[in-house]
């Protein structure tokens, strides 16, 4: 079945980076391409971008410009997502989720497990 | 920015008919999709485009979208879809959701 199946979770200091992966399974890893979107604790979704796997073409919302970046191995089927200059605002679960294009708009299924990051000095 | 609002939260009996909505602005040509997270868990899609089920999405759930309001209907509402429903929708090469909204099922 397709999977997603993300990396554990993260413990880092402000100003520092982390890097999360997200291994696909199940289908063509180079027809789909992988969102990654975020939830503070006790808060909503938040759509973070996405990466083209055949292309590794990117867009990324606006409000992580110049902080995050993503890429992917296809050899081995794995997605990542890497952002920098980390703030305490950034602990949060990162999910990595399969887009899926049709008529016109983006829907995802399946999501990864979710991955915790933390930042705190 | 394109935003989607829904309503903080929803109570419903079991067996009723539960109503979650979301509002944007030219929905009328935006496909909206649902998703359901229960606690600790990932987000799961109930709807896609709008009114479409996912294959293993019970029958119970149902969707519409008229006018500027999207809604998801949980008819026959049972315990275990207890959980947060978030709307989602694409505006201008953009990823949006709606804030989520608690379906408390009492």
């Amino acid at each position: 079945q397709v999977q997603l199946v993300q990396s554990g979770p993260e413990v880092r200091k402000p100003g520092a980076s982390v890097k999360v992966s997200c291994k696909a399974s199940g289908y063509t890893f180079t027809d789909s391409y992988i969102h990654w979107v975020r939830q503070a604790p006790g808060q909503g979704l938040e759509w973070m971008g996405w990466i083209n796997p055949d292309s590794g073409a990117t867009k990324f919302q606006k409000n992580f410009q110049g902080r995050v970046s993503m890429t992917r191995d296809s050899s081995i089927t794995t997605a990542y997502m890497e952002l920098t200059r980390l703030r305490s605002d950034d602990t949060a679960m990162y999910y990595c989720a399969k887009g899926i294009a049709e008529a016109g708009t983006w829907w995802f299924d399946p999501w990864g497990q979710g991955t915790l990051v933390t930042v705190s000095s | 920015s394109y935003e989607l609002t829904q309503t903080p939260s929803v109570s419903v009996s079991p067996g009723q008919t539960a109503r979650i909505t979301c509002s944007g602005e030219k929905f009328d040509n935006k496909y909206v999709s649902w998703y359901q997270q229960r606690p600790g868990q990932s987000p799961v899609v109930v709807v896609y485009e709008d009114y479409k089920r996912p294959s293993g999405i019970p029958e119970r759930f149902s969707g519409s979208n008229s006018g500027n309001t999207a809604t998801l209907t949980i008819s026959g509402t049972q315990a275990m879809d207890e959980a947060d429903y978030y709307c989602q929708a694409w505006d201008s090469g953009v990823v949006v959701f709606g804030g989520g909204t608690k379906l408390t099922v009492l």
